[in-house]
């Protein structure tokens, strides 16, 4: 079991460049969920996922859009990229079946490390 | 507004000493409580949560932690340190009543001396 998978693990962007964060889990977790980390704080939730189709924002979603492709899968996109989304980039899954499910424990990828010059 | 406070973002101590982080949460409601561990280069991965019952809860690793409602604090403690305890820990809370939302604090990067 390779648990989360996160692709890339770096990436460099300009200023309005856009790219998407990849996210893949093989536990057949029902929920999934974008975070970010920065110097000093603790994650803060972007958006996330109780199940294939749906969607929620979390604690700061603008500047990003998310895809529940699969069950397995889950990506964030960043439109028109800017340097206050610097930021580690971490993608996590749990078991919860429902939005309010999130004392279940999550399991988190590696990260991505973003820079956007 | 629901918070979370890690009190010490640097902890020091020597191998084999006895540690412990603090962690203090404001809250009108009740909660559930989670200490979360990031090793070097790593994703977090839980230690250890605190959903009802027993007050002390172990967790991995030797990690053990108190819910302390009247002080609104959930400490986690460890006898004796391994160097390989090295890495950032970070305390979370969920409000009770929707656990729609996750608050994480800051984090105390711990670092073991041999």
């Amino acid at each position: 079991n390779a648990g989360v998978t996160q692709t890339p693990k770096f990436q460099v962007l300009k200023t309005g460049q856009s790219m998407t964060l990849q996210c893949a889990q093989d536990m057949n977790h029902n929920s999934m969920y974008w975070y970010r980390q920065d110097p000093g704080m603790g994650l803060r939730l972007i958006y996330y996922s109780a199940s294939e189709g749906t969607t929620d924002k979390g604690e700061v979603p603008n500047g990003y859009n998310v895809s529940r492709l699969n069950k397995r899968e889950f990506s964030l996109r960043l439109e028109s990229a800017a340097p206050s989304q610097t930021s580690v980039y971490f993608c996590a899954s749990s078991e919860a079946e429902r939005p309010t499910g999130f004392y279940n424990e999550q399991f988190f990828g590696p990260g991505t490390r973003l820079t956007v010059l | 507004a629901q918070s979370v406070t890690q009190l010490d973002s640097q902890v020091p101590v020597f191998e084999e000493a006895p540690v412990e982080l603090r962690c203090n949460y404001s809250s009108s409601v009740s909660v559930y409580l989670f200490w979360y561990v990031q090793y070097p280069n790593q994703g977090l991965q839980l230690l250890l949560k605190y959903l009802s019952g027993s007050t002390l809860v172990k967790g991995i690793n030797g990690f053990e932690a108190e819910f302390n409602k009247s002080q609104t604090s959930f400490h986690l403690r460890k006898p004796s340190v391994h160097i390989s305890d090295t890495a950032e820990y970070f305390c979370a809370v969920i409000l009770y009543s929707s656990a729609s939302k996750i608050i994480f604090g800051s984090g105390t990067r711990l670092s073991i001396r041999p």
